[in-house]
């Protein structure tokens, strides 16, 4: 079955940096890979997807690269802010609803 | 469009009991999918209903099963309960347009202690 890797486990960086989260994973069926963010206490929420059919998506300061050869995918939020600060889901499926996500990051961005 | 609910948020049981949570996906969602929670080990996959038949599943013992009402409406049981199973629940709808692939919108979850 699918096994979706994450890392960094944690990432603190100074706001107005960039953060950059990578997932790798081993179902090269795979085609959808969504980006979930989670704020203490609350729900995941989708912030970003990307199909493999395409290489690269942006929404303002986030972009989600992907790499199929090679199995990976990256989450880049550039001018980060404090309310980044959350845990972030990476996530891998073959079809249908059936998603694999990986361990999660938690980011922190420091004022 | 009233987002996902479940029911209760919070629960407190002891090993060996059963529990049966509920989730109401969003008005018109067909797909309902399930996860477990832990800080070590994230997001699990439980299983996902669509039209009261289910799809897939995950890696959970038998103890964890689930059914999906004819208004898309899903409950969770999980029997003979073990101190492992203390997690946050969470459910996820899904609209479920053919041939494309479609956001999960998540519940707010059910937090299960088992003591």
């Amino acid at each position: 079955g699918e096994n979706v890797e994450q890392h960094p486990s944690t990432l603190s960086v100074q706001e107005g940096d960039s953060a950059v989260i990578k997932c790798t994973y081993s179902d090269s069926a795979s085609n959808y890979f969504p980006w979930y963010k989670q704020e203490l206490g609350k729900r995941p929420q989708l912030i970003i997807d990307i199909r493999s059919n395409v290489g690269e998506k942006k929404d303002q300061r986030i972009a989600v690269t992907l790499n199929k050869t090679a199995k990976h995918f990256s989450l880049h939020i550039t001018e980060t802010q404090p309310e980044d600060s959350a845990v972030y889901f990476c996530a891998a499926s073959s079809g249908g609803q059936n998603f694999v996500f990986g361990p999660g990051t938690r980011l922190s961005v420091l004022p | 469009k009233a987002g996902v609910t479940q029911t209760p948020r919070y629960l407190i049981k002891t090993r060996g009991q059963q529990v049966t949570l509920s989730c109401s996906p969003i008005s018109g969602h067909r797909s309902v999918s399930w996860y477990q929670q832990t800080p070590g080990q994230g997001l699990q996959f439980l299983f996902e209903y669509f039209s009261e038949t289910q799809r897939n599943k995950g890696n959970f013992p038998g103890r964890f099963s689930g059914r999906q009402f004819s208004n898309s409406r899903s409950e969770m049981n999980v029997s003979t309960l073990e101190l492992g199973d203390s997690a946050l629940y969470l459910c996820a709808s899904s609209l479920v347009v053919s041939g494309s692939y479609n956001e999960q919108f998540f519940g707010p979850g059910t937090r299960l202690t088992v003591l």
